[in-house]
């Protein structure tokens, strides 16, 4: 079973809309973390957000704010005021506690495409 | 921090050929990953290190592949008579010690392809 899912394929807006990016997981851990990352063309992955499973706060960090609801096992990304430089293809990431070596298992990307 | 350093960056190889990468984590990490990614899917487990020892292994590896992290420092991957079908990108990703919560650090990666 998919640990991560990313329904969303492929969204397009256009310049300084507000975009978010939907994200469910499912696990049986009950101390788990939660990521976002992004990959640009260049290819590199970048690290960009956490959560921890314990810490149900939701944040704000410059144009990046997250929305992170236990009870529907989801944790969605909000990009404000998009920029081209923002067009890249984002994952969703579950890191499990009880997990050996606490991989890290991604969803399949959202590709976002910011129009100027 | 000079980041996590992989390379090649590309490898084209003919099929049954063996090829090797190599990767530099970032210098005070002990736990290193492996993670393959092909086109339009997310990074896939492969293998874990901590220091040298290689502490977990996903069903994708295959026996033709194998890792090593013989210092501790750098880590190989290697893959043996190439398939067409492990053509993808291979990823290396580097975390911070004891924190169960520290992201991966990604390399840009080693792109192969097998033909």
């Amino acid at each position: 079973a998919q640990k991560v899912t990313q329904a969303q394929t492929e969204i397009s807006v256009v310049e300084k809309e507000d975009v978010t990016l939907d994200c469910v997981y499912e696990t049986r851990d009950t101390t788990y973390y939660l990521f976002w990352y992004k990959q640009p063309p260049s290819g590199e992955l970048v690290f960009l957000i956490r959560r921890n499973s314990f810490d149900e706060q939701n944040e704000i960090s410059g144009r990046y704010s997250w929305n992170f609801q236990k009870s529907t096992s989801s944790f969605n990304f909000t990009i404000t005021a998009s920029q081209v430089v923002d067009s890249a293809v984002y994952f969703c990431a579950l890191s499990e506690a009880k997990n050996t070596g606490n991989q890290f298992y991604f969803g399949t990307g959202t590709s976002l495409t910011v129009i100027p | 921090d000079t980041g996590v350093s992989q390379n090649p960056r590309h490898k084209i190889t003919k099929r049954g050929q063996n090829v090797t990468f190599r990767c530099d984590p970032i210098s005070e990490h002990n736990r290193l990953y492996w993670y393959r990614q092909t086109l339009g899917q997310g990074p896939e487990f492969l293998t874990y290190f901590q220091n040298e020892a290689q502490l977990e292994k996903s069903r994708l590896l295959s026996d033709r592949f194998s890792a090593e992290r013989p210092k501790g420092s750098f880590s190989t991957l290697e893959i043996q008579r190439t398939e067409q079908g492990d053509s993808a990108m291979y990823l290396c990703a580097s975390r911070g010690n004891g924190q169960k919560n520290s992201p991966l650090h990604f390399g840009n990666g080693t792109r192969l392809t097998v033909t």
